[in-house]
């Protein structure tokens, strides 16, 4: 089956820095990412969809200044969380997708990353 | 009325036996359906796909597709306590296929 990476799988950061999280597809051309956000015993909230070489489209009240997306390349997106702050602690996670004409629907999730900020 | 809605749960059966996951939606223009099960801590993993109305089987796992009903239920035979998990239920929408995902149902398969 398809195979998506995420990296860092956690990471700690003081508030006020940045943190920067990628997401790779490993055996298929990810054509559109996508980035979501869950909190605890809470349901995946989709932040923002992304298509290589084009500017990332986010879901209403997502910052797109806080949380800047780039998918240069058709393996590689990644989330950057801009000056952190104690209450972007969450587990992130992307997914991806072959969205080609005549590609599949399903999207493949990486296994996320745990942000907390102190 | 929420886009995707799921039985509240939780849900606990008996090892061995069928667990009958339900989920209704209100976009009828959905066209694609999925089932994902999610262990605590972990990221969502794909189970089935299904596009088209009637019975998709893989395995243990069974999806059931109804779009006049409006209705995409999951059902887990033998059932096994590696399958206590939460299963989200989600729609394909726009051009882009994002996911819109149901609150999930909680599931417990007692040894």
């Amino acid at each position: 089956g398809a195979v998506v990476s995420q990296h860092p799988s956690r990471v700690i950061c003081k508030s006020g820095t940045s943190v920067k999280i990628e997401c790779r597809s490993l055996d298929f051309q990810a054509t559109t990412m996508f980035w979501y956000r869950q909190f605890p015993k809470k349901s995946l909230m989709l932040m923002a969809t992304s298509n290589e070489g084009s500017k990332a489209t986010y879901e209403q009240g997502v910052e797109k200044d806080k949380f800047l997306i780039n998918h240069a390349s058709l393996t590689l997106s990644t989330l950057t969380v801009t000056s952190a702050h104690p209450e972007d602690s969450s587990f992130y996670i992307c997914s991806a997708r072959d969205g080609r004409a005549g590609g599949p629907d399903e999207q493949y999730f990486g296994p996320g990353t745990r942000l907390t900020v102190t | 009325q929420k886009e995707v809605e799921q039985n509240s749960g939780p849900l606990s059966v008996p090892e061995g036996a069928i667990a009958s996951l339900n989920c209704t939606y209100s976009d009828r223009g959905s066209q694609s359906f999925f089932w994902y099960r999610q262990y605590s801590g972990k990221s969502p993993e794909l189970i089935m796909s299904i596009y088209s109305n009637g019975d998709k089987e893989d395995g243990r796992f069974t999806a059931q597709l109804n779009k006049a009903s409006q209705y995409v239920s999951l059902l887990i035979r033998d059932s096994q306590p590696s399958d206590s998990a939460t299963y989200l239920c989600a729609l394909g929408r726009g051009s882009a296929r994002q996911l819109t995902f149901g609150s999930g149902t909680q599931l417990t398969v007692l040894p």
